[in-house]
């Protein structure tokens, strides 16, 4: 059974701070996928990560995947209050199905 | 734009009754799917639809049923509704594609049922 880990749930940043949001799965996948939520608003995607080694930057979060270990990374450098909100990560093993199974999410608050 | 309409932001509902929660999309996509969202347990998906009228099981299906009839609306039924059906509700969908760019879910507003 596939399951998805993300850590932490929480997390507090001061403004201008780095951090790492980390997203464990169990068994191989096709794909990895990061999206946002704000509050009482619904998921926007973020990145798409299909391969080993794979890199993506948006601003000033950027993911990576590494399928050796099963670890996808969301790196957010300089922080601002912008970037409050909860993060999810989400395996895909289905091919052309789109089925999702999404880690618990990390809630973001960014404060000065 | 893509775009996923449910069809309501909040509900309240009495044990026992029999709900529906309705949602289209716009984009004539193939993949359609309903989630419920609760604190700590992120996303679980209930049921998805890869065609007209073709249903796949998610990971807790129980106590819910779903209906398409067509392309691009795609209901989620509770048959009698309990107070653990309290939740937020998301539907999605997606193309069936192997070509991943295309292959992003995109999500509705969803709804915020309580069940009394």
């Amino acid at each position: 059974e596939l399951k998805v880990e993300q850590n932490p749930l929480f997390l507090s940043m001061q403004e201008g701070k780095n951090y790492t949001i980390y997203c464990n799965y169990s068994t191989t996948s096709d794909r990895l996928y990061w999206y946002r939520q704000d509050p009482g608003k619904s998921l926007e995607s973020l990145f798409v990560l299909l391969s080993n080694g794979a890199v993506k930057q948006e601003g000033r979060l950027m993911a990576s995947l590494d399928t050796k270990a099963r670890l996808s990374t969301l790196h957010i450098t300089a922080a601002v209050h912008d970037l409050s909100a909860t993060y999810f990560c989400a395996v895909d093993m289905s091919g052309g199905y789109n089925k999702l199974i999404f880690g618990a999410g990390t809630r973001l608050a960014v404060h000065p | 734009d893509v775009k996923v309409t449910q069809s309501s932001r909040y509900l309240v509902k009495r044990t026992g009754e029999k709900v529906f929660l309705e949602c289209v999309q716009d984009m004539d996509h193939e993949n359609m799917f309903w989630y419920r969202q609760d604190p700590g347990l992120g996303l679980r998906l209930i049921y998805f639809s890869y065609d007209v009228k073709m249903k796949e099981k998610g990971d807790i299906p129980e106590g819910y049923s779903v209906s398409r009839e067509k392309k691009e609306r795609f209901s989620l039924i509770l048959e009698s509704a309990s107070t653990n059906q309290t939740s937020m509700y998301l539907c999605a969908s997606s193309l069936y594609s192997d070509r991943v760019a295309k292959n992003i879910q995109y999500f509705g507003a969803g709804t915020r049922l309580s069940v009394l």
